[in-house]
């Protein structure tokens, strides 16, 4: 498998601007994560999904922020407008609904700068 | 939510066992104790978890304590690819939420 996808991998934009980061989580995973990391706040839960449903979105920072899945092997990140502020490490990170081990895989991130 | 404890960093000499500490005074009986690193420039990436008892993989072993108020993630013989961010982190039984601090940032020498 080729692990969980992350599009793009660097994204520069100017303030007030909109952004879509991509996710394609690990085939056959139902449960799916989005991460934002900076280096004051290290690493944050955005929001999260199990079989396409979102379960907890309380750690989307405000209404600039939304997510969607679609379907089971595709999700987005979109902000609008962007603020100097989202400038950060976005991940997305994909596990398997059920059981007890909880072990979440990561993608390699999207830098977003916003200018 | 239950919080972790660690420090900011450690050291380590190449070949020989690490030993990264965490505190979880406040854990509830429920709470699954996970640990995972971060190597430089990527995502982060599953270390091991467990409940109460003492936990062995590929990777590592994980030390609980009998009040489960700590645990010790153990490097048996670290190597240079071993220098990471290391993240001890609680979640509770059903909720697959985690609540991530800072970790420990471990230094491997050669």
């Amino acid at each position: 498998d080729a692990g969980v996808i992350q599009s793009p991998r660097h994204e520069v934009t100017e303030m007030g601007q909109e952004v879509t980061l991509r996710c394609k989580p690990i085939s056959g995973h139902n449960s799916l994560f989005w991460y934002r990391q900076t280096m004051m706040r290290g690493l944050e839960l955005l929001i999260y999904f199990n079989n396409n449903v979102p379960i907890d979105d309380s750690g989307m920072p405000e209404d600039r922020f939304s997510a969607k899945m679609p379907n089971a092997s595709f999700s987005t990140l979109k902000i609008q407008p962007s603020e100097p502020r989202d400038s950060a490490v976005y991940f997305c990170a994909s596990s398997l609904l059920g059981g007890i081990s909880y072990e979440q895989y990561f993608g390699p991130g999207t830098r977003l700068t916003v200018t | 939510d239950a919080k972790t404890t660690q420090p900011n960093s450690m050291e380590s000499n190449e070949e020989e066992p690490v030993h990264l500490p965490c505190n979880h005074s406040t854990i509830s009986g429920t709470d699954y104790i996970h640990w995972y690193r971060q190597l430089p420039s990527q995502g982060p990436e599953y270390v091991i978890h467990g409940l109460t008892s003492n936990v062995n993989n590929r990777m590592a072993s994980l030390a609980i304590a009998e009040d489960r108020k700590s645990s010790t993630l153990i490097l048996h013989r670290a190597t240079l690819r071993d220098a990471a961010v290391y993240y001890c982190i609680l979640s509770a039984g059903n909720n697959r939420k985690l609540i991530w601090g800072l970790g420990t940032s471990l230094a491997v020498n050669p």
